[in-house]
């Protein structure tokens, strides 16, 4: 059965640091998808990036990015130059399967952000 | 413009009354989901479309159907609405397996 799990549950920075987020996850299967969503103090959930397991290379979405280690079943999500809006709660989620065939997402129980002046 | 809006925002319910939660989304997405986020249970899958007619049971379906009338339109109906059902609840789409939007959810208090 697949799994995510987040052990950080909560990190504070400071203002234009870097922040690196765990998230490691298992599969039986060969084929599968990363993601990692933002949700904000008002409730809103926001899809931020996306990795797709036969992808070698590290997906970069703005000031997003990840570390894909695929032997040791890893993504991390890394935050350059966090600014206060960045605070939030951070869920890991995977997804298994091909692209055209429904599997349900599995979240991780989530990582909050804190980010300080 | 939100392309996921769920109604109502906020909901409040008698215990053995019927609840209905409406979700549109106008990416054009063929697949459509419904949650229910907890503290300490993370976000719980309740049911899911492929389309238009079709609905599936999720991890946690009981005291819950869906209908989907449209390829835009997705509803949560809860029959006979208990206290355990108090919740936040959130509708997403998505384009087949691939990453999903969410609404801005709708706060359900069942008294």
């Amino acid at each position: 059965a697949q799994k995510v799990t987040q052990t950080q549950t909560s990190i504070s920075v400071m203002e234009k640091t870097t922040v690196t987020m765990d998230c490691v996850y298992e599969t039986q299967d060969s084929s599968y998808f990363l993601f990692w969503y933002k949700q904000t103090a008002s409730g809103e959930i926001v899809f931020l990036i996306r990795q797709d397991s036969y992808k070698k290379e590290n997906a970069t979405v703005g000031h997003y990015s990840l570390n894909f280690q695929k032997p040791k079943s890893s993504i991390g999500l890394i935050i350059t130059a966090t600014q206060i809006e960045d605070s939030a709660v951070y869920f890991c989620a995977m997804r298994e399967g091909h692209s055209s065939s429904f599997s349900k997402l599995v979240f991780g129980q989530g990582t909050s952000l804190s980010v300080v002046p | 413009e939100a392309a996921v809006t769920q109604s109502p925002r906020n909901k409040v319910a008698v215990t053995g009354g019927k609840v209905t939660l409406s979700c549109n989304q106008t990416n054009n997405h063929n697949n459509m989901y419904w949650y229910r986020q907890d503290t300490g249970h993370g976000l719980r899958l309740i049911h899911y479309s492929y389309g238009a007619g079709s609905t599936e049971k999720g991890d946690i379906p009981d005291g819950y159907k869906a209908s989907r009338p449209s390829q835009e339109n997705f509803s949560l109906i809860l029959e006979l609405a208990t206290p355990s059902q108090t919740s936040v609840y959130f509708c997403a789409s998505a384009y087949w397996g691939g990453e999903q939007y969410f609404g801005p959810g709708t706060r359900l208090t069942v008294l």
